[in-house]
This record gives structure tokens, sequence and C-alpha cells, in this order.
């Protein structure tokens, strides 16, 4: 069975760009979450979703960063325009109901430049 | 509010050795508890839970935690390190009835040959 599958892996940009990183959640999970994973900061969530539909999004840093989930198989998060202290690690993970395990994604390395 | 307390951001011990990882918990209810690991490069794997059934609970990998509610504390054993239990590992806290994890900052485990 396929775990979360993440895209990219790896992401370096320049300053101004816009971003995307996409997720494909466990086949069957109604929830999911994105994390962002900083030596400063640790593991924050984001944003999480139950059966497509955000519910919280007060860890979205500011109006830069947007989530969507147009469908159960794929969510996508955008940063427009990236800055630099964007660089982190993004999370993705899903989990079968929104208070079940959740498991997480290979994540995402994004370097702005 | 809820969150983790990880003591020791960084625990070195021999392999054969015991190891423990220390975890504190703050929440006005008795909430779930989890130990996720990470290696290098990679996402998060669940570990082990605590979900309020019994207190000592047994994981993936030889380890196991025990939930003290006298200590609030849900500390991450195992008798014996291996070389491959070098890696990252993150408590995290979630409460009853609330989808969010929140996670502790996070222990780097390094084993000495």
């Amino acid at each position: 069975d396929a775990g979360v599958i993440q895209s990219p892996r790896h992401e370096v940009t320049e300053m101004g760009q816009e971003v995307t990183l996409r997720c494909k959640p466990i086949s069957g999970h109604n929830s999911l979450f994105w994390y962002r994973q900083t030596m400063m900061r640790g593991l924050e969530l984001l944003i999480y979703f139950n059966n497509n539909v955000p519910i919280d999004d007060s860890g979205m840093p500011e109006d830069r960063f947007s989530a969507k989930m147009p469908n159960a198989s794929f969510s996508t998060l955008k940063i427009q325009p990236s800055e630099p202290r964007d660089s982190a690690v993004y999370f993705c993970a899903s989990s079968p109901g929104p208070q079940e395990t959740q498991y997480f994604g290979p994540g995402t390395r994004l370097l702005v430049l | 509010a809820q969150s983790v307390t990880q003591l020791g951001s960084h625990v070195s011990v021999s392999e054969g050795a015991l190891v423990l990882l220390r975890c504190n918990y703050s929440s006005s209810v008795p909430p779930y508890l989890f130990w996720y690991v990470q290696y290098p490069n990679q996402g998060l794997q669940l570990l082990l839970k605590y979900t309020s059934a019994a207190t000592l609970v047994k994981g993936i990998n030889g380890f196991e935690a025990e939930f003290k509610k006298s200590e609030t504390s849900f500390h991450l054993t195992k008798p014996s390190a291996h070389m491959s239990d070098a890696a990252e590992y993150f408590c995290a806290v979630r409460r009853s009835g609330n989808e969010k994890l929140t996670f502790g900052t996070g222990t780097r485990l390094t084993i000495i040959p």
C-alpha cells in the first residue's frame, strides 16, 4: 500500500517566485494535514482538512500561503510570493479520520534564495 | 493549552545500553500521547501511542513508553540500543476530541559504537 506521496521532494527557487507543493494522501483517508518543520520553530501545523474541507488554517503564516484540496486524493500548498524565511521542510500527513493516527509523507525540502 | 516538553535536544548512548528519552506533557484533561521517529531525510513514523487503555505502551522496534499521570510524563525507553536507532524522536500530544497534534522540539539520538 502506497503511503503519503509528496512532490517535489526538493525545490529551490528565487525570492518572489510562486511555489506549489503537492500531496496525495493514503487512499481512503479522510483527513489531511500540512506541517512545516524548521530548526527555529520545530514542527508546526499549518492547516488541516476533513473530507476536503479546510477546518483550521490558524497556523498558516500569512496571506502568501494558501492550501486547497479539490478532491479526496490531492492537495496543494502554494506560496506566492516566496521569501527566504519560507525555507523549510513541508510535510503532508493523512489519517483515516480526524482523530486517528496521522501518517506522514517524506516531505518537500524548500529553499528560497 | 496543551503542550509537550522534551528534555534534552541531544542524547548519546552506547550500543547495547538503555535508551531513555524524556517527555512531559501539560494538559488539563487526560490526553492522547504519541512518539514519532524521524530518520534522516524522511518523514515521521509512528512508534507508539497512548490512548488511555494500558499505561505501558509497546511500540515498534522494541520501544515502549509508560504513561505516568502523577508525573505528567510519557518517557520513551528501549532496553538495548542499536545503531539503527539513531534518529530524531518527537513526542506529541492531542487532546481528546481535538484533531490537532502538538509536537515537542525533538530529541536527536546518537548511538556510540
